[in-house]
């Protein structure tokens, strides 16, 4: 259990253009999910925290305006990066979290995506 | 603020043997759970171990387990049997109980290198 996908793996895309990934807990309901950016050898920088039916809470230096999430149901949650640029490649993962009852607050992990804007 | 340390960036084991990974961490609260995660190649972030900060059993799954240290706000992470696939880097996480917002609070990481 406690499965989440990521969607796309992989894209690569023209600077200037908008690229949606999305993130979907397979087997469990996440009130709460999150966005992370990861550079090369680092470690995991949260962007923002999605509640399902609300706004997205963005840490502080992340641009609300170029990275939009929408958090429509309680498995579904999305991160548009509009208007890419080349500085806005990098691998981004999303994670969910669980309710008490199976293990609160328990981030699982989707597999990532490698974001390539050209 | 909460703050997570990983004291090590690389660690080395020789496989079938046993290493232990450091984490230490600083917060004023009582109520929290602390968690190790392995990043494989892959970058698919995996959870390895979770301990509640109320229980003073020490946490363990099959070959991974943890030496929680409350006073001393320490959580290392220990893995026997070395095998190739457990070579990744392990980030070791610490989230408030019921935190305001629940996220996550990371070390840099330690990358594990599995000696065949």
């Amino acid at each position: 259990g406690a499965v989440v996908s990521q969607h796309p793996s992989r894209v690569i895309c023209k600077s200037g253009t908008s690229v949606k990934i999305e993130c979907r807990s397979l087997d469990f309901q996440a009130t709460t999910m999150f966005w992370y950016r990861q550079f090369p050898k680092q470690s995991l920088m949260l962007m923002a925290t999605s509640n399902e039916g609300s706004k997205a809470t963005y840490e502080q230096g992340v641009e609300k305006d170029k990275f939009l999430i929408n958090h429509a149901s309680l498995t579904l949650s999305t991160l548009t990066v509009t208007s890419a640029h080349p500085e806005d490649s990098s691998f981004y993962i999303c994670s969910a979290k669980t309710t008490t009852s199976l293990g609160g607050d328990t981030q699982y992990f989707g597999p990532g995506t490698r974001l390539t804007v050209l | 603020a909460q703050t997570v340390t990983q004291s090590q960036p690389e660690m080395s084991v020789q496989e079938a043997e046993t290493v232990t990974l450091s984490c230490t961490y600083d917060t004023s609260e009582s109520d929290y759970y602390l968690f190790w995660y392995k990043q494989p190649p892959s970058r698919q972030m995996i959870l390895v171990i979770r301990q509640e900060a109320y229980k003073q059993q020490n946490a363990t799954e099959n070959r991974f387990s943890v030496n929680f240290q409350k006073a001393a706000k320490s959580f290392s992470l220990k893995i026997s049997d070395s095998q190739l696939g457990d070579a990744a880097m392990y980030f070791c996480a610490y989230i408030s109980y019921g935190g305001s917002q629940g996220n996550l609070i990371f070390g840099k990481g330690t990358k594990l290198s599995v000696k065949p």
